[in-house]
């Protein structure tokens, strides 16, 4: 029981470049998440998924895309990389309303 | 809409100091809260939570936190903090039939040996 996994780990990007952050959780839970954590700036939502089929906006969705591929697995798209988009990135899984539990993290740096 | 403050930003304590952190929000009806931690380096994790029942909710590691309705507030404590509990700890709430968690900006403990 893996819990939620995230690759990659690390990234360094140029700007203009695209990614893609995977996820994936193997805990059987409806909604999935992803944040992205500055300093003093606490954990900011960038797009939810309630359930299989559904994506939603939070927070901070610009110059962000998501797939919920299945039940199993969220990914999240930079089409275009910006430096202000230097940042810790988290998935978190819950059933709706319940802990979340969040994966080791992917900390992305563009120049 | 739903809001979560935490008052202190950074805390800085010797070893065997007792904790408080202050968390407050604000949302009218049923709330589920929590609080999580952040050890360095690391992902965020559940500390404690509150969903109903004893609004004093015992966590890991000796924290515990209490719910007060009448002043909307989940604050932190810890009886004697140790060197291992330095990290940031966050409260989040989910209002009654949300997907949506909101979390504080965090606090940053620091506990000197």
């Amino acid at each position: 029981n893996a819990g939620v996994t995230q690759t990659p780990k690390f990234q360094v990007l140029k700007t203009g470049q695209s990614m893609t952050l995977q996820c994936a959780q193997d805990m059987n839970h409806n909604s999935m998440y992803w944040y992205r954590q500055d300093p003093g700036m606490g954990l900011r939502l960038i797009y939810y998924s309630a359930s299989e089929g559904t994506t939603d906006k939070g927070e901070v969705p610009n110059g962000y895309n998501v797939s919920r591929l299945n039940k199993r697995e969220f990914s999240l798209r930079l089409e275009s990389a910006a430096p202000s988009q230097t940042s810790v990135y988290f998935c978190a899984s819950s059933v709706v309303g319940e802990t979340q539990y969040f994966g080791p993290g992917t900390r992305l740096l563009v120049l | 809409a739903q809001s979560v403050s935490q008052h202190n930003h950074h805390v800085i304590l010797s070893e065997a100091a007792s904790l408080e952190l202050g968390c407050n929000y604000s949302y009218g009806g049923t709330v589920n809260l929590f609080w999580y931690v952040q050890y360095p380096g690391q992902h965020l994790q559940l500390l404690l939570k509150y969903f109903s029942g004893d609004p004093l909710v015992k966590g890991i590691k000796g924290f515990e936190a209490e719910f007060i309705k009448s002043k909307f507030s989940f604050n932190l404590r810890k009886p004697s903090v140790q060197w291992s509990d330095t990290a940031e700890y966050f409260c989040a709430l989910i209002s009654g039939g949300s997907y949506i968690p909101t979390f504080g900006r965090g606090t940053s403990l620091i506990v000197h040996p």
